[in-house]
C-alpha cells in the first residue's frame, strides 16, 4: 500500500540556519504529494505542493522538489525563523491523503 | 466561505457513553475525510465520502465508529461505548471531486474519555 516515511524530530535549530526535512514514499501510480503544517493550537495547513515528477512547490520560503527517481519530496528552507516552529507532515494522495507521523521543528532565537 | 468547520472542538466523555461529532466541509468540496491524530503521530485515515457515499472505511474504524453524510454536505462520526484508547484528535477535511488534489482541514475535534 501507500506510506510515507519521514525524518524523526524534534530538529532543533538557530535562527537564520538551514532546515532540510527528509520524506520519501512509496507508492502505486503518481500520486500528487504535499508538506502541510500544523503551528501549535492550530489545525493542519497545505504548506506546499507538487503534482507531478520534477515539479518544485514553493511557499513563504520553503522549497520541495518531487524526485521519482529517489521517491523523495524533501523540505528546504535557507534560513529558518522562530516563528516556523512547528510540526512538518509530508503527505502523498492518490484518492485519500496518507500522512507520515511528522517532524517537530524547533527555532531558537 | 470560511473553511471547513467542527463541532465541537472539545468533548469530555465518561467511559462507556456514546459521542457524536460535527463537520462542515467548504461549500463546493464533493469529498469529506475524517482522520485522527494521536500525540505525536500524524493523521490516520479513518472514512472518506464522496458526495452522500462512503466510498472507503479504514481497518482502524471498529464497529463501534459510524460516519454518515446524508445529504452530501455536512457529515457526523458518530463514537459507540467510548473506550479511553479512543481519546484523541478527530479531524476533518474536504476537497474538491478531483484525484491528487489537496485537501483542506478544520480545527479538530479533541475527544477525552475518561
Amino acid at each position: 500500500g501507500n506510506s510515507v516515511t519521514q525524518m524523526e524530530g524534534p530538529v532543533t535549530l538557530s535562527e537564520e540556519a538551514f532546515l532540510t526535512i527528509n520524506c520519501t514514499y512509496t507508492a502505486t501510480g503518481y500520486p500528487s504529494l504535499f508538506w502541510y503544517v500544523q503551528y501549535p493550537g492550530e489545525g493542519l495547513q497545505l504548506l506546499l505542493k507538487a503534482t507531478k515528477a520534477d515539479d518544485k512547490g514553493s511557499n513563504k520560503g520553503f522549497e520541495a522538489t518531487y524526485r521519482k527517481e529517489t521517491t523523495s519530496f524533501h523540505l528546504e528552507k535557507g534560513s529558518v525563523q522562530v516563528s516556523d516552529s512547528a510540526v512538518y507532515f509530508c503527505a502523498l494522495v492518490t484518492d485519500k491523503l496518507i500522512f507520515g507521523t511528522g517532524t517537530r521543528l524547533q527555532v531558537f532565537p | 466561505d470560511t473553511g471547513v468547520s467542527q463541532d465541537p472542538r472539545h468533548k469530555i466523555t465518561k467511559r462507556g457513553q456514546n459521542v457524536t461529532f460535527r463537520c462542515d466541509p467548504i461549500s463546493e468540496h464533493n469529498r469529506l475525510y475524517w482522520y485522527r491524530q494521536t500525540l505525536g503521530q500524524g493523521p490516520e485515515f479513518l472514512t472518506y465520502f464522496q458526495n452522500e457515499a462512503q466510498l472507503e472505511k479504514s481497518r482502524l474504524l471498529s464497529d463501534r465508529f459510524s460516519a454518515e453524510r446524508p445529504k452530501g454536505s455536512f457529515s457526523t462520526l458518530e463514537i459507540q461505548r467510548t473506550e479511553q484508547g479512543d481519546s484523541a484528535m478527530y479531524l476533518c477535511a474536504s476537497s474538491l471531486l478531483q484525484e491528487n488534489t489537496e485537501a483542506f482541514f478544520g480545527q479538530g475535534t479533541r475527544l477525552t474519555v475518561v
